[in-house]
């Protein structure tokens, strides 16, 4: 199975603040890199697909990038509504795998 | 968009199933496949495996391959994911999801149902 880790486990930052989330990947996954928010008692919701690639609906000030093994999620500007944790997901290699989240909480 | 909506939570003992349903709407139901996701309480997320909503065809994650069950009914537009030999460390959120994109799968998971929560207790 192809291990997604992800940094940090959790940070806090303050409406406004600019944060990025790494993950990387144990073996490359090509551009099947997504990520997803998820608010407590919530499904998760798809933000960006294909590493880069924004979801309908999503603001733009969340973005996305990498390759291979290495890809971030940018959120610059951050909101209140913004809050929450974020998972990547590899969909290259069966088993489709998570990493561990990242909680963004409030300082 | 499309929208899945799932059954209630659920109690079970150990050693009993459970089955839970994923009902489509919105899209063609055989277009896509569905695949199911759980966390257990704290946790990440999990993925269990996918059912082809046209042909049936399966494909668990090796954990769940002998405990694990997904159907479809076209007549209903609704898939089931079956669980069975619970233990207290399945208590977990399940999800249904949609996969999206270009191929058959694996693509990205958009959308997701509301989830149903399953406790395993004595």
């Amino acid at each position: 199975d192809i291990q997604m880790t992800q940094s940090p486990s959790s940070l806090s930052a303050s409406v406004g603040d600019t944060v990025t989330i790494t993950c990387r990947a144990s073996q490359a996954s090509s551009i099947y890199l997504n990520w997803y928010q998820q608010k407590p008692g919530k499904a998760p919701k798809l933000l960006i697909y294909a590493a880069s690639t924004l979801r309908s609906g999503v603001p733009s000030r969340f973005s996305g990038s990498g390759s291979e093994t290495d890809f971030s999620l940018t959120i610059s500007g951050l909101q209140s509504d913004d809050f929450a944790t974020y998972y990547c997901q590899q969909t290259y290699s069966a088993p489709p795998t998570f990493g561990q989240g990242t909680k963004v909480e409030i300082k | 968009q499309g929208q899945l909506v799932q059954s209630e939570a659920e109690v079970k003992k150990p050693g009993a199933s459970v089955k839970v349903s994923c009902k489509v709407s919105g899209y063609s139901f055989i277009g896509q496949y569905i695949h199911w996701v759980r966390q257990a309480p704290g946790q990440g997320l999990e993925w269990m495996g996918w059912i082809n909503p046209s042909s049936g065809d399966t494909k668990y994650r090796e954990k769940f391959q002998d405990r694990v069950a997904m159907t479809r009914d076209t007549s209903t537009n609704t898939v089931y994911m079956e669980l069975r030999r619970l233990r207290s460390d399945d208590t977990a959120i399940y999800y249904c999801a949609r996969d999206e994109g270009p191929t058959s799968c694996c693509n990205w998971f958009d959308p997701w149902g509301q989830g149903t929560l399953i406790t395993v207790s004595s």
